[in-house]
Formats: C-alpha cells, sequence, structure tokens
C-alpha cells in the first residue's frame, strides 16, 4: 500500500459525460501527479500541482482540467469524453516538487471506461 | 528533452535464470532514472532509483540497476528469476525544475517454470 488513494476504482460512462477522479496523496506529502495508462499512448505525465499551484504540465487535452485543493487532494476532471479516453487513470505523490530524492508513490487507479 | 527506450517489450526467462530488461535514456539535464514494476490490475511500484550517487544501484526483491553514462543505459537486472517477478516494467526518466516522470514504452516478463 503506497498510501496514495484514488476513488473510484472503476468508472463506466458515456461518450459526451463529464467525471471527475479524486486523488489524496500520502500524509505529508505536497506535489501531486497525475498519468494516464492507455494501450495506444502507453504511461504519459498529465499534470502536475504542487501545493495547490500547478507545476508542470504534459499532454494534457483542453477538455481535461485538474486542481489541489487546501487540504493537498486533488481532483482531476475529464469532460465531453470521447471513446480514446478510455484508460487507467494513476495518481502519485511526493514530498516536494522536484529533487534528487523526491520519489513518487502511485496510487492503484482509476479505470475509465467510455461507451 | 528528456526520453526513454525499452528494448524489448516481451522478455521471457526460465525460473532461476538471469534477468536483464534494457533501457536506455536521453536527458539533456543530469537525469534521474528509475524502475517501477506494475503487477495485473496494481499501481506502480518503485523498484530502484539512481540520483547520481553511486552507479549501481540496488532495489527491492533482488533486483539492481547500473547506470553507464558512456552507453546512455540503465539496464535491469536480477541473478535469478522467480515466478512472482512477472509483471510489466517500467523504466522513467526525470531531471530539471519538474520532477514529471517520462516513461518507456514497457516490457512485460513472463517466467516460465
Amino acid at each position: 500500500d503506497s498510501g496514495v488513494t484514488q476513488t473510484p476504482k472503476h468508472l463506466i460512462t458515456a461518450t459526451g459525460q463529464r467525471v471527475t477522479l479524486r486523488c489524496s496523496p500520502r500524509s505529508g506529502d505536497l506535489s501531486v501527479y497525475w498519468y494516464q495508462q492507455s494501450l495506444d499512448q502507453g504511461l504519459q505525465f498529465l499534470i502536475q500541482y504542487y501545493n495547490g499551484e500547478e507545476r508542470a504540465k504534459g499532454n494534457i487535452l483542453e477538455r481535461f482540467s485538474a486542481q489541489q485543493f487546501p487540504d493537498l487532494h486533488s481532483e482531476l476532471n475529464l469532460s465531453s469524453l470521447e471513446l480514446g479516453d478510455s484508460a487507467l487513470y494513476f495518481c502519485a505523490s511526493s514530498v516536494e516538487g522536484s529533487g534528487a530524492h523526491n520519489e513518487q508513490f502511485f496510487g492503484p487507479g482509476t479505470r475509465l471506461t467510455v461507451l | 528533452a528528456q526520453s526513454v527506450t525499452q528494448l524489448g517489450s516481451h522478455v521471457s526467462v526460465s525460473e532461476g535464470a538471469l534477468v536483464l530488461l534494457r533501457c536506455n535514456y536521453s536527458s539533456s539535464v543530469p537525469p534521474y532514472l528509475f524502475w517501477y514494476v506494475q503487477y495485473p490490475n496494481q499501481g506502480l511500484q518503485l523498484l530502484l532509483k539512481y540520483t547520481s550517487a553511486a552507479t549501481l544501484v540496488k532495489g527491492i526483491n533482488g533486483f539492481e540497476a547500473e547506470f553507464k553514462k558512456s552507453e546512455t543505459s540503465f539496464h535491469l537486472t536480477k541473478p535469478s528469476a522467480h515466478m512472482s517477478d512477472a509483471a510489466e516494467y517500467f523504466c522513467a526518466v526525470s531531471g530539471g525544475a519538474t520532477n514529471k516522470l517520462i516513461f518507456g514504452t514497457g516490457t512485460l516478463l513472463a517466467v516460465q517454470p
């Protein structure tokens, strides 16, 4: 158990809908990262927050957005869903936003299926 | 820019045999390198990491990796494979101002009895 929790574990929805994925980082971790794992794209970095502020952006679609709240939990919002958004979405957390010993701990993931 | 290339999407070894999973990296800044393992229907677990200290890094479950700057490689090895090692292994690189991980495409390790 990494200490990172993600809800829900599974999500099935229809095209055009909007969903919210939730992540609670490990106690004491200030940085949260979101990754998408799909068969065709592999594991891709989406976005990073550090202590409530956006730190880095990766291959995140404009239909997707995220935020980190004062209690440090994070939400990833996916809207106007398409079939190709079906994937496993991971959240990870680390103590700091960067640095040599700043390893990331991954949650169990949310499996999103868009029908 | 940073990238990672994992050679061999599928590797099969016999139980007790040497495990060698290959990873080559490209980085314009001093890299931090990682190996993660993913068991079916689970998240990623860190096996080991290189952060510019020792070039030979020992990790969990008997795995180790050697950072070779001249070859831009960070191959993962284990002297003797166990059935429980069957999983997907990802090499990743980070560095610079953020801590984002750039992953390779993964290597699925099968261990035959």
